[in-house]
C-alpha cells in the first residue's frame, strides 16, 4: 500500500532562516506530487505540483521553491523565511481524476 | 480561481442535516470533497466528474450541477464525527491533467 511521509512534523525557525522540509511516497511510481499550505483564513492553498522528476510548476510566487530530486521525493526549500511563511504544510500524491492521498503535515512557526 | 464556499461555519445539534456549497466562476471538470479534522491531514471523501452526477456513501452525498459549475455536499443526520472543515477542490478542463484549487473550507461543528 501506498503510503506519504513528511518531516519534520514540527518546526519553529527565526525569521530570515533557512528551510527544508521533505516529503517521500513508497507504494507508488511516478506520482503527482503536491505542496499546499494552510493558513488562517486562507485553506488549503497551493504551493507547487509536480508531474516527474525535475519537473516544478509553481503556483503562487513567493520566497519558497521546491525540487523533486528522485521519482518519489519531493522537497519544500527556502533560503530566508518570512513571518507570513508561518503554516501547516501538507504534502500530496495522487491523480486528480481520483483521490489525493495527503502527508501528516509539518507545522511551522516563523518567529 | 479558487472556488468559493458556503456557509464559512456552520453549528448543528446532532441528527440534524446540512448543506455546504461550492461554485465557481470557471467551468469546471471535477469537483472533490475532503474533510479534514482539527490537527490532522485532509481526507478524501468523493469525486464528482462531468456530467451532473450525485454521489454518496453512508449519509454524506453530493451534487454537481456543471452547468452552474457548482457542488454540494449534503450531510443528513449528522453525527459527532462529522465535526471538522470540508473543503471542495475543483478542477478545470485545462488542468485536469494537474492540480487541484480547494476552497476556504466550511468549518461543521457538531453539537451533542
Amino acid at each position: 500500500s501506498q503510503t506519504i511521509h513528511q518531516w519534520p512534523a514540527t518546526l519553529v525557525q527565526p525569521v530570515g532562516s533557512p528551510l527544508s522540509l521533505e516529503c517521500t511516497v513508497e507504494g507508488t511510481s511516478n506520482p503527482n506530487l503536491y505542496w499546499y499550505r494552510q493558513a488562517a483564513g486562507r485553506g488549503l492553498q497551493l504551493l507547487f505540483y509536480s508531474v516527474g522528476i525535475g519537473q516544478i510548476s509553481s503556483e503562487v510566487p513567493q520566497n519558497l521553491s521546491a525540487s523533486r530530486p528522485q521519482d518519489r521525493q519531493f522537497i519544500l526549500s527556502s533560503k530566508k523565511l518570512l513571518l507570513s511563511d508561518s503554516g501547516f504544510y501538507l504534502c500530496a500524491w495522487g491523480d486528480i481524476s481520483y483521490e489525493q492521498y495527503f502527508g501528516p503535515g509539518t507545522r511551522l512557526t516563523v518567529t | 480561481q479558487q472556488p468559493v464556499q458556503s456557509p464559512q461555519a456552520v453549528i448543528l445539534r446532532e441528527g440534524e442535516d446540512a448543506v455546504i456549497n461550492c461554485s465557481s466562476s470557471k467551468a469546471l471538470y471535477s469537483v472533490h470533497w475532503y474533510r479534514q479534522k482539527h490537527g490532522e491531514a485532509p481526507v478524501f471523501l468523493m469525486i464528482l466528474l462531468k456530467g451532473g452526477e450525485q454521489k454518496g456513501h453512508d449519509k454524506i452525498s453530493a451534487s454537481f450541477n456543471e452547468k452552474k459549475q457548482q457542488s454540494s455536499l449534503y450531510l443528513t443526520a449528522s453525527q459527532l464525527s462529522y465535526s471538522g472543515t470540508y473543503f471542495c477542490g475543483t478542477v478545470t478542463p485545462m488542468n485536469r491533467d494537474d492540480k487541484i484549487i480547494f476552497g476556504k473550507g466550511t468549518r461543521l461543528h457538531i453539537l451533542p
